[in-house]
């Protein structure tokens, strides 16, 4: 079966600090890998998509993520954050075949500290 | 501006009492999809509709009713609700086609006493 586990159900880091958020996922074949970002009060933002391409994506606001097959990852790293990165992320996959489907991730919240 | 509307963005309501959350989105998408999200559950699908009048169950359809006789709208039907469906909804659409990501609303929350 198809799933998608984030290592981290919270992540605490100091402004200007890098932020690492770790995703893993279980799929049979090629999948297609998404990280959205969802802000207080609001839908679901997305930051990446991976869709067989390069293995390394660049996101929006500084965001990105690499793709590695031989670990079955999708990290999503950002190398400075900033107070407005606080909220909550999730790693979404999209099987093969299935893209009628996402299976999302229980989610990251992320805190970012003065 | 392109975007998925949900209304209403909040409800009170008693065990039993028909509703309707509506969702319409102005991207001239195929599919839609309806979600609700759960503390520690991250998003899990109720429904689904790949085009006009074409619908089918997500994981968690029970107790949840769809139509999708207009392609800009996918309205979620709660006949009879009940507490345990007391949640954060959302909608969201897509073009059809591998890899395209989802636009989502702002959300609905419901809470079914």
């Amino acid at each position: 079966a198809q799933s998608v586990t984030q290592l981290d159900s919270h992540v605490s880091v100091s402004e200007g600090t890098p932020v690492l958020l770790r995703c893993n996922y279980s799929s049979s074949y090629s999948p297609s890998l998404f990280w959205y970002v969802q802000h207080p009060n609001k839908g679901l933002q997305l930051l990446l998509k991976y869709t067989s391409a390069a293995t390394l994506v660049k996101g929006i606001n500084g965001f990105e993520a690499e793709f590695k097959k031989s670990e079955t990852s999708f990290h999503l790293t950002k190398p400075s954050a900033h107070m407005s990165d606080a909220a909550e992320y999730f790693c979404v996959v999209t099987p093969s075949g299935g893209y009628n489907k996402l299976i999302f991730g229980a989610g990251t919240r992320l805190a970012v500290h003065p | 501006e392109a975007q998925v509307t949900q209304n209403p963005r909040y409800l009170i309501t008693v065990t039993g009492k028909k509703l309707t959350v509506t969702c319409s989105q102005n991207m001239n998408h195929e599919y839609m999809s309806w979600y609700r999200q759960d503390p520690g559950l991250g998003l899990r699908q109720i429904y689904y509709s790949m085009n006009v009048e074409v619908t089918d169950k997500g994981d968690v359809p029970e107790g949840y009713k769809v139509s999708r006789k207009e392609k800009r709208n996918f309205p979620l039907i709660l006949e009879s609700p009940s507490p345990n469906q007391t949640s954060l909804y959302f909608c969201a659409s897509r073009l059809q086609g591998v890899g395209q990501p989802q636009h989502f609303g702002d959300g609905t929350r419901l809470s079914i006493l």
